[in-house]
Parts: C-alpha cells; sequence; structure tokens
C-alpha cells in the first residue's frame, strides 16, 4: 500500500546532529499528523496540521519542528535530540480533521535511534 | 487514570478459540470509537469503527457500553494471521482538540 509513504525508514543519528522526517499522502486528504510510539506505551499525538496550518502542538518539545508546506507532505526536522527520543515516529492522514468516523491511514513510520 | 484502558495481555489462544478484549475510557463526551491492528514493527490499520448498537464484520463483533464506558472485540474461530496487537482508539472533541487516542493496545498470540 502506498496511501501514505514515509522516509527514511529506519534512521540513527547522534545528539548533536540535525536530520528531517518526511511525510507524503497520496489519498487527497485535508489533515495530517505525526505520532510517536515509544516501546510499550500508546501512540502519542505530536502535531496536527489541517489545510496547512497547525491545530494542535500537544507540548511537543522544541528540538522537533513541524512543517506543512502542502496538504499532502509533512515534514518533521530534528535537532539536538536526547536517546529518550528514541521511537517509531508515524505519520496519518484524514480527509478531515479527526471527527465523527473519518479514518486515518497511517504510513509505515520511521524507526528513530538516537545515540 | 488512562484516558483509554486496555489490558496488555498476551493473551494466548489456540487456532479457533473465541477471544474477547475490554476497553475503558474516561472522557464521557467520547464520540467515536474505533478498534486498530498493528502487527509487529508494523504500522496501525483500522479495523473496524465501533457503532452504539453493536457491529460485526465477519468473525469480529464490537460492542459499545456507554453507561459503563468500555469497548469489547469478539474475534470467534482465531486465526494465526489474528496474532497482532489490537488497538482501543477513541475519538473526543474537547475544548477543541479533536484527534484520536489510542490504547496501549492488548496482544493477541493465535497458537497452532
Amino acid at each position: 500500500e502506498t496511501g501514505v509513504t514515509q522516509t527514511p525508514r529506519h534512521l540513527v543519528m547522534g545528539m548533536t546532529n540535525k536530520k528531517s522526517l518526511k511525510c507524503e499522502q497520496h489519498l487527497g486528504h485535508n489533515a495530517m499528523y505525526w505520532y510517536k510510539q515509544s516501546a510499550k506505551k500508546p501512540l502519542e499525538l505530536m502535531f496536527v496540521y489541517n489545510f496547512k496550518e497547525q491545530t494542535e502542538n500537544n507540548s511537543v518539545p522544541s528540538r522537533f519542528s513541524p512543517e506543512c508546506p502542502n496538504s499532502s507532505h509533512l515534514f518533521l526536522h530534528l535537532h539536538t535530540l536526547q536517546p529518550e527520543d528514541s521511537a517509531l515516529y508515524l505519520c496519518a492522514s484524514s480527509q478531515q480533521l479527526a471527527g465523527g468516523r473519518d479514518t486515518q491511514y497511517f504510513g509505515p513510520g520511521t524507526r528513530l535511534t538516537v545515540l | 487514570r488512562k484516558e483509554v484502558e486496555q489490558d496488555p495481555g498476551p493473551f494466548n489462544v489456540p487456532e479457533g478459540a473465541t477471544v474477547a478484549f475490554n476497553c475503558t475510557y474516561s472522557n464521557s463526551a467520547s464520540q467515536s470509537f474505533f478498534w486498530y491492528r498493528q502487527d509487529c514493527r508494523k504500522e496501525p490499520k483500522l479495523l473496524m469503527s465501533v457503532y452504539s448498537s453493536g457491529n460485526e464484520d465477519g468473525r469480529f463483533t464490537a460492542q459499545l457500553n456507554r453507561a459503563s464506558q468500555y469497548i469489547s472485540l469478539l474475534i470467534r474461530d482465531s486465526k494465526l494471521s489474528d496474532s497482532a496487537t489490537y488497538l482501543c482508539v477513541v475519538n473526543t472533541r474537547d475544548t477543541g482538540r479533536r484527534a484520536l487516542t489510542f490504547g496501549s493496545g492488548t496482544r493477541l498470540q493465535v497458537q497452532p
């Protein structure tokens, strides 16, 4: 399935590096999301974008910086991360902002390891 | 109290067995409910929505009890391919926030 793609699939970075995660959706959806999934924890919503505008920042540290240039693309810029930021970062999209029975479609995720 | 709470399991059942998972949610304003399935090292995928009157999709039956604030998923005639983590998901429109809240998941292992 290629509805929502994410690159890279795996990333190892040092604490002083700067890297970016990319998400692209080919579904014509208007809302996009970043989630973090750590081992044995539920998915944590990080950011929400609706029609390119950020509608939610779930108290995410400033070392994570999202960017949404258009409704199809979403980036997560990373800098000076900590080892506890190692996790699976999932991008999702939905037709409208999560409400009613609108399904969210997830990308395969980027598995991030911070050394 | 967690917003969405699930028994982490694992539930180890033989092929052909019937297994049920429950999930409780804390916000009475919650409006929509879902079960997602997540295979090991893969992304979550929608399994089924949960409707107030209960609904069935093949071997899967979902129930909602608003009074007690819990959701259930019943799997009949378990297959090896049902082995996965099942995520209970709640959509709450609250103080302007409109997003899904995920439980930690219940792991199911179906054994031959």
